[in-house]
């Protein structure tokens, strides 16, 4: 059972440059998520999608963008990397119905250096 | 507005003895709950969750945690410490009236276990 797919699980890019983070989820999960990782600052939702084809900003949206095609993947794209976007992405699914949001499924990450 | 708070950024315990990590939280309705865990270097897992059933809740690896509405928490307890519970945890709330299935993390607390 793969789960959730993340893809580079470590990259170092110059300033600048575009980059886009991969998540493939095989849960059929409705939701998906990708949240940032910062020491002290905990977790912070970045974009989210509810269901394919439709998309949100969460806490830190400025400068990423996304897309749901479909219900596995959501990419996640810096346009052009600066610096303080150096972290630790994960990417996350789960199941929303009208009582809510179930169990996130996490990746395990993409640790991300901007230099 | 909802927010979690987790009161202690680090908590040594030794081998054997008990485990607490506090947890308080605000919001305007009734919440949905959950502790994650994330071991280094790795993806968060789902220790355990309240979903407005039983206030008491047990998880997996002999974790629990208590919903006190009145107080406002959802402490994380375990009767004994393992080396393997050194990790960081999660605290955190989804409002179950949101169709937007996000969840507000926890800035996260350190256990460390000492032989």
């Amino acid at each position: 059972i793969a789960g959730i797919t993340q893809a580079p699980t470590s990259q170092i890019l110059a300033a600048g440059r575009r980059m886009t983070l991969r998540c493939t989820q095989d849960m059929r999960h409705n939701a998906m998520y990708w949240y940032r990782q910062d020491l002290g600052l905990g977790l912070r939702l970045i974009h989210y999608s509810n269901t394919a084809g439709t998309t949100g900003k969460g806490e830190v949206p400025d400068g990423y963008s996304v897309s749901r095609a479909n219900t596995d993947d959501f990419p996640l794209t810096l346009a052009s990397a600066v610096p303080s976007q150096t972290s630790v992405y994960f990417c996350a699914s789960s199941a929303v119905t009208n009582r809510g949001t179930g169990e996130l499924f996490f990746g395990e990450g993409s640790r991300l250096t901007v230099l | 507005a909802q927010s979690v708070t987790q009161l202690d950024s680090h908590v040594s315990v030794s081998e054997g003895t008990p485990v607490l990590l506090r947890c308080n939280y605000s919001s305007s309705y009734s919440p949905s709950l959950f502790w994650y865990v994330q071991h280094p270097n790795k993806g968060l897992q789902l220790l355990l969750k309240y979903t407005s059933a039983a206030t008491l809740v047990k998880g997996i690896n002999g974790f629990e945690a208590e919903f006190k509405k009145s107080e406002t928490s959802f402490h994380l307890t375990k009767p004994s410490a393992h080396m393997s519970d050194a990790a960081e945890y999660f605290c955190v709330v989804s409002d179950p009236s949101s169709n937007t299935g996000k969840l507000i993390f926890g800035q996260g607390t350190t256990l460390q276990v000492k032989p």
